[in-house]
């Protein structure tokens, strides 16, 4: 099936600085969805991007949806400690296919 | 509002024992799915089940067996259980996005 690759696999920053993700499919995608885990939690879904060039923001995090649909990304602006967790994209198709997901840690 | 709900929560099983993990969502949602997750995997889908009746294969189907006993429930079953099956399990249902469990932590030895 589909599937969805997901870098950097982890990313530590200093808090304050971004931070930025990326998913990537060598097949065009119907569309792609954002999840974060924090540790020893469940993923909690964040957002749905479904349109060519797509870009959506949620407070410091923007969300983008490539031109082609077969790339996105997010980046957090001026991290917090409370964004510590692990951020995974993913595409629905009747069933889902989740990247392995970058496990962003910040120091205060 | 329960939202998704697991049990057990931890297990600890040896290698040849069975056992069936329980998940039920109050959201009246069509769509139930069960994941693993491995460190370094992300989430892996072993089976879904799309609405009440229908049951359809994820990634990694072997070694597992899926009840959507009604259109609240699905339960996952391992009939002999694997040391390659230690993981945290997550069931989830959906209408787009994926309201999940709490997980079901289980160790085989």
């Amino acid at each position: 099936g589909q599937q969805v690759m997901q870098i950097p696999q982890y990313q530590h920053v200093q808090e304050g600085e971004d931070f930025t993700t990326y998913c990537n499919s060598s097949t065009t995608l119907s569309n792609i969805q954002w999840y974060k885990q924090r540790p020893g939690g469940h993923p909690v879904f964040l957002i749905q991007l479904v349109k060519s060039g797509e870009v959506k923001k949620q407070k410091r995090l923007t969300f983008q949806f490539g031109e082609a649909k077969k790339n996105s990304s997010l980046h957090i602006t001026a991290t917090q400690t409370t964004d510590v967790g692990t951020y995974f994209c993913a595409r629905y198709n009747n069933d889902m296919r989740f990247g392995a997901g970058t496990r962003l840690t910040v120091k205060p | 509002n329960a939202g998704v709900t697991q049990t057990p929560k931890f297990q600890v099983l040896k290698t040849g024992q069975s056992m069936t993990l329980q998940c039920a969502q109050d959201m009246n949602h069509n769509s139930m799915y069960w994941y693993r997750q491995d460190p370094g995997m992300g989430l892996r889908l072993i089976y879904y089940s799309a609405s009440e009746g229908t049951t359809d294969k994820g990634e990694v189907p072997n070694g597992y067996n899926v009840s959507r006993l009604n259109k609240r429930e699905f339960s996952l079953r391992l009939e002999s259980a694997a040391p390659s099956q230690t993981s945290v399990y997550f069931c989830a249902s959906s209408t787009y996005e994926q309201y999940f469990g709490p997980g079901t932590r289980l160790t085989v030895t």
